[in-house]
């Protein structure tokens, strides 16, 4: 089974307007983390951001937030005011224990391609 | 504040040949882990270093193995490569415990012929 899914393999959005990609995972453990990060062609991930299993409040970080329906096992990444440079690959990743123990293993789904047009 | 250096940016080999992928972490980090990342797919977890030990190894094949230097960088070498190796190789590096994020370098994109 999928630990992470992203169903959406390609995406367009206006420049300046809004965006949320999808991600839902699948896990067991109560404790654990979600990430997004940003790929561009040239090949780094970049991180942009985190959400805990148990933080309380949606993580905001800039331009980024992070939309946590933790029953629904989802955690989208919403982009507000869309610029040309968003343009990239993006990633949803999840960080949970293995075996009863946690290193940091990082398990990610298969990538949207944002396209951010002018 | 160096970020997550890899090396070498582009490397070809052929067949059965052996290779060693560099990385030295950001500033400040002492665990290192590798991802692969085939065309068009999500990375996957290879293994990750800490204190010079292998922590933790995804489901790879022992032809790959790694090594963390007292400095907190790091190899990873693949033997007897094989074409299905072709991929970008990205290291990661963060700090001690297990929360923190992990920030990623450029990768290394290897490609056998």
């Amino acid at each position: 089974a999928q630990k992470i899914t992203q169903t959406q393999p390609g995406m367009f959005v206006q420049e300046k307007e809004a965006v949320t990609l999808d991600c839902t995972y699948d896990t067991s453990d109560p404790s654990y983390g979600l990430f997004w990060y940003k790929q561009p062609s040239s090949g780094e991930m970049i991180f942009l951001i985190y959400q805990g299993s148990y933080d309380q409040q949606n993580a905001t970080e800039g331009r980024y937030s992070l939309n946590f329906q933790k029953a629904r096992k989802s955690a989208n990444l919403v982009i507000s005011a869309s610029q040309l440079g968003d343009s990239a690959m993006y990633f949803c990743a999840m960080r949970e224990k293995t075996g009863g123990t946690s290193y940091g293993k990082l398990t990610f789904g298969q990538g949207t391609i944002l396209t951010v047009h002018p | 504040d160096a970020g997550v250096t890899q090396s070498p940016t582009h490397l070809i080999k052929t067949r059965g040949q052996q290779v060693t992928l560099r990385c030295s972490p950001k500033s400040g980090h002492d665990t290192v882990s590798w991802y692969q990342q085939a065309l068009g797919q999500g990375p996957q977890f290879i293994f990750q270093y800490y204190e010079e030990e292998e922590r933790q190894r995804g489901n790879f094949p022992d032809r790959f193995s790694g090594h963390q230097f007292p400095n907190y960088s790091s190899e990873l070498n693949v033997n007897a490569l094989l074409l299905g190796d072709s991929a970008l190789y990205l290291c990661a590096s963060s700090y001690g415990t297990v929360q923190e994020t992990q920030y990623f370098g450029p990768g290394t994109r290897l490609l056998v012929l």
